[in-house]
């Protein structure tokens, strides 16, 4: 079956460096997405990895190896409104997304 | 960006009641639309995928009568929840896939919280 792993919560303190990461099997791959969600909102995309390596986008870095089947969100420099849930998802064979159930990302001052 | 809206926002009905919820595309066309569900905690289950001008194909365990999806154009896909029951109360989210290329981001509607009574 198709499985996307992450934790289910971290806490992070503001300024600092925070890592989340997601592993997962899946039919295909046809990359892998990440995206935050606030709390009563709709997912907002933050990123797109397909080829293997880091990519960087401001505060935020996401890292894929396909052959570990492993990814990981790099959030630097936190700030509050960090704060929220992120979800890891892949597009597998068929092009559709299979979700990770997300990581609620606590921030304390 | 792109952007998708959905209205309504927020829907409070009684038990037995019919809903539509719309999705649209406002700046680019979008061939193929994804109906998901959020339970409170939990991961976006996907409903159904629809494609303009067809049947929308969906998942395992939702119910097609029940979960009446139209894609009638480019811009537009409908999800009508039929004889709605409290266990139908939950967060919509729709999204939708540019027409170009296959692999890329989806773009995500607001959501609609349904709440029945």
């Amino acid at each position: 079956g198709q499985n996307i792993d992450q934790p289910t919560e971290m806490t992070a303190t503001e300024g600092a460096i925070v890592q989340i990461n997601c592993t997962y099997q899946t039919s295909g791959f046809n990359g892998l997405f990440w995206y935050q969600q606030h709390a009563g909102e709709a997912p907002t995309f933050l990123s797109y990895n397909v080829l293997d390596g880091l990519e960087e986008k401001g505060r935020f870095s996401s890292f894929l190896s396909r052959s570990k089947g492993y990814s990981y969100l790099l959030l630097k420099e936190l700030q509050m409104k960090d704060s929220a849930s992120y979800l890891c998802a892949v597009m597998d064979s068929n092009y559709q997304l299979i979700w990770g159930a997300g990581t609620k990302l606590i921030i304390k001052p | 960006g792109a952007v998708v809206s959905q209205h309504p926002s927020r829907v409070i009905c009684k038990s037995g009641t019919s809903v539509k919820i719309e999705c649209r595309s406002l700046d680019f066309q979008a061939t193929t639309m994804f109906w998901y569900r959020q339970f409170p905690k939990k991961s976006l289950m996907l409903m159904a995928t629809s494609n303009e001008g067809s049947k929308a194909t969906y998942e395992q365990g939702v119910e097609k009568d029940k979960f009446l999806i139209n894609h009638a154009s480019l811009t537009l896909s409908t999800l009508t929840v039929t004889s709605a029951h409290p266990e139908d109360s939950s967060f919509y989210i729709c999204s939708a896939r540019d027409a170009g290329p296959e692999v890329g981001e989806q773009y995500f509607g607001p959501g609609t919280r349904l709440t029945v009574t």
